[in-house]
């Protein structure tokens, strides 16, 4: 089974602070994915990779950075975390290629900030 | 960005009826899927339909697609209290990195 996991699954963090959330994949998928989730506005998408090293702007990367230095791995970074980026964020992973493929979802952080 | 928008936002229903959610997005699709979200967690994958596809059937979900309409529906037969959830559509584009626009979902209710 595909695995998808993330660092936390819930973290509180103040105004200002830079916060790093990780995401990690057992199934060596070339694409991986960083949303987040808020009532009523569905799943956004942040930031996406179809490589190591490589990443592409989703439809709301203000505020966030990412990095991918491994294949496995896939990082997403509030550099001074506003209360505004309280949210739910999902990682997902899917395979690469011409195909259309499902994406693989981990649990999820919530993530507060005060 | 395209959107899917699903119908209805709510839907309650007893065990053993029939949910059916729709979602229509607004333009050229390579593929639309759906997934299902539990309270607080991560989505699960369900179903797959590509653009040159009209149904698919995989165990009691039935997805149709309509491409001159730009919708979609999932219908769940034979309900059951665990099909309670969220349900999302999501569309790719043909942008060749299986990005994906997700809707804001559908909460099913499946009451026992």
């Amino acid at each position: 089974d595909v695995k998808v996991t993330q660092s936390s699954r819930y973290l509180v963090k103040r105004t200002g602070e830079k916060v790093f959330l990780e995401c990690v994949q057992d199934m060596d998928h070339e694409n991986m994915f960083w949303y987040r989730q808020d009532p009523g506005l569905g799943l956004r998408l942040i930031y996406f990779s179809y490589d190591v090293k490589m990443k592409e702007k989703g439809d709301i990367p203000e505020g966030y950075s990412v990095s991918r230095e491994k294949k496995e791995r896939f990082s997403l970074i509030l550099e001074s975390a506003s209360t505004n980026q309280t949210s739910m964020y999902l990682c997902a992973s899917s395979r690469g290629g011409r195909n259309p493929y499902e994406q693989y979802f981990g649990p999820g952080t919530r993530l507060t900030v005060t | 960005s395209q959107q899917g928008e699903e119908d209805p936002q709510a839907l309650s229903i007893q065990e053993g009826e029939n949910a059916t959610m729709n979602c229509s997005y607004k333009t050229s699709i390579n593929n639309l899927q759906w997934y299902r979200q539990n309270s607080g967690r991560g989505l699960v994958h369900l179903i797959l339909i590509r653009s040159n596809e009209r149904e698919k059937h995989s165990g009691r979900l039935r997805v149709t697609l309509d491409t001159s309409k730009k919708s979609s529906s999932l219908l769940i037969t034979a309900s059951r209290a665990a099909d309670t959830a969220s349900y999302f559509c999501a569309t790719e584009a043909y942008t060749g990195f299986q990005k994906l626009v997700f809707g804001t979902g559908t909460r099913l209710l499946v009451s026992p």
